[in-house]
């Protein structure tokens, strides 16, 4: 059974600093691993897009990284801003299973002025 | 470009009643999700709808739970005879499948209170 982990849980960080988030998982047999934020109230917004054979994407001030054989995903956001504060989530989606996509708890992420 | 729409975004009903979810995909896309967000727990899959194959319904809680995509593109998610259990908001996604790519992009959700 595939399950999903995001370390840490909630984070709170002062403007500027450069922060990871983490997401693990336990089966490798994946296709790929999304990461996603979501604002209070609002569906999910898609960050990034890690293919299986892919090691690591970037785009703007985010990179995440992705190491299959030991079931870790990084969320890298750097400078960070106040409105970067969000709950990030990570989704994995499963060989052999269709469509079936199991997603993290979330990291609530709060970036203060 | 118009993303994933829902409707309502907002669902007060009483216990027993049934009520209908609607979902509108980014038009194109084939695939569509139906996920359920409880307060407090991750993000649950439901239903997925790809092209005109058989949905795979593994994820629906109970057989009171039933979906309909119509025409390849607008979607239907039914909860009859509701259950306070049933209160959390649905999300819907959709995307393009190319190969094993399929980023998914979310609809705003439908916030489900069962009185």
């Amino acid at each position: 059974k595939q399950e999903v982990t995001q370390i840490p849980a909630a984070l709170s960080v002062p403007e500027g600093e450069n922060l990871v988030l983490n997401c693990s998982f336990t089966d490798s047999a994946i296709y790929n691993l999304q990461w996603f934020r979501q604002d209070p109230g609002k569906g999910l917004t898609s960050l990034l897009l890690i293919q299986s054979s892919q090691r690591e994407q970037t785009s703007g001030r985010l990179n995440a990284s992705l190491d299959k054989s030991s079931g870790r995903s990084t969320l890298y956001i750097a400078a960070s801003q106040p409105g970067d504060s969000a709950t990030y989530l990570c989704a994995v989606r499963r060989r052999n299973y269709g469509q079936n996509f199991v997603f993290g708890p979330g990291t609530r992420l709060s970036v203060l002025p | 470009g118009a993303g994933v729409s829902q409707s309502p975004s907002n669902k007060v009903t009483e216990k027993g009643k049934d009520v209908e979810l609607r979902c509108d995909p980014i038009s194109g896309h084939t695939a569509l999700y139906w996920y359920r967000q409880s307060l407090g727990q991750g993000l649950e899959f439901l239903i997925y709808f790809q092209g005109n194959s058989a949905p795979d319904k593994s994820g629906l809680p109970s057989d009171r739970f039933s979906a309909e995509r119509t025409g390849g593109s607008v979607s239907t998610l039914t909860i009859q005879r509701t259950q306070q259990e049933d209160s959390a908001v649905y999300l819907c996604a959709s995307s393009q499948i190319a190969g094993t790519y399929n980023e998914q992009f979310f609809g705003p959700g439908t916030r489900l209170t069962v009185l």
